[in-house]
C-alpha cells in the first residue's frame, strides 16, 4: 500500500532563516505530487505541483520553491522565511490524470511557525 | 479554471440531526468530486467521492449525491455523532488534469 511521510512535523524558525521541508512517497511511481498551505483556521492554498522530475509548476508567487529530485521525493524550500509563512504545510500525492483512480492523499503535515 | 464554491462556512447541528454541506463548481468537464474530513491539527482525510457517470453513492452514514446539469455536490451526514466534528472540504478535478480544485471548507459541529 502507499504511504506518505513528511518531516519534520513542527518546525520554529527565526524571520529570515532558511527552510527547507521533505516529502517521500511510498508504494507508488510516477506520482503527481502536490504542497499546500492551510493558514489557522483557513482552506488549503495549492503552492506547487509536480508531474514528474523536474517538471515543477508554482501556482502562486511567493518566497517558495519547489524541487523534485527523485520520483517520489518532493521538497519546499525557502531562502528566507517571512511571518507570513507560518502555517500548516501538507504535502499531497496522486495519480497521472485520467480514467483510472483519482483520488489524492495528504501526508501528515508540518506545523512551521516563523517568529 | 475551476472554481468550487462550498457553503456552509460554519454548521451546528444537535446529535441525531442530519447535517447537509453543498459545493458548486463552474467547469463542467470536472468528472471527480471527493470530499476530506480534517479533524483538528491532522490532515485531510478522503471520506467519500463520486464520479461524473453517477449520481449517488453511500457509505453507511454518509452520502454524496451530484447533479451535473446543475454543477453542484452535495455532502450528507445522517445521525450525527459528536466525532463528526470536524472541518469538511470539497474538491473538483477535471479528466485528465492534475490539480484538485478545493472548496473553502464547513466547520461542522455536532453538539451532544
Amino acid at each position: 500500500s502507499q504511504t506518505i511521510h513528511q518531516w519534520p512535523a513542527t518546525l520554529v524558525q527565526p524571520v529570515g532563516s532558511p527552510l527547507s521541508l521533505e516529502c517521500t512517497v511510498e508504494g507508488t511511481s510516477n506520482p503527481n505530487l502536490y504542497w499546500y498551505r492551510q493558514a489557522a483556521g483557513r482552506g488549503l492554498q495549492l503552492l506547487f505541483y509536480s508531474i514528474g522530475i523536474g517538471q515543477i509548476s508554482s501556482e502562486v508567487p511567493q518566497n517558495l520553491s519547489a524541487s523534485r529530485p527523485q520520483d517520489r521525493q518532493f521538497i519546499l524550500s525557502s531562502k528566507k522565511l517571512l511571518l507570513s509563512d507560518s502555517g500548516f504545510y501538507l504535502c499531497a500525492w496522486s495519480v497521472m490524470g485520467g480514467p483510472g483512480p483519482n483520488e489524492q492523499f495528504f501526508g501528515p503535515g508540518t506545523r512551521l511557525t516563523v517568529l | 479554471g475551476e472554481n468550487v464554491e462550498q457553503h456552509p462556512s460554519t454548521l451546528s447541528v444537535q446529535e441525531g440531526d442530519s447535517a447537509v454541506i453543498k459545493c458548486t463548481y463552474s467547469d463542467s468537464a470536472s468528472n471527480y468530486f471527493p470530499w476530506y474530513k480534517q479533524e483538528l491539527g491532522k490532515r485531510p482525510q478522503l471520506i467519500i467521492d463520486i464520479r461524473s457517470n453517477v449520481g449517488e453513492k453511500k457509505d453507511q452514514r454518509i452520502a454524496v449525491t451530484l447533479n451535473k446539469t446543475a454543477k453542484h455536490f452535495s455532502l450528507h451526514i445522517t445521525e450525527t455523532q459528536p466525532e463528526d466534528s470536524a472541518v469538511y472540504f470539497c474538491a473538483a478535478r477535471k479528466y485528465n488534469f492534475n490539480k484538485f480544485y478545493f472548496g473553502s471548507g464547513t466547520k461542522l459541529n455536532v453538539k451532544p
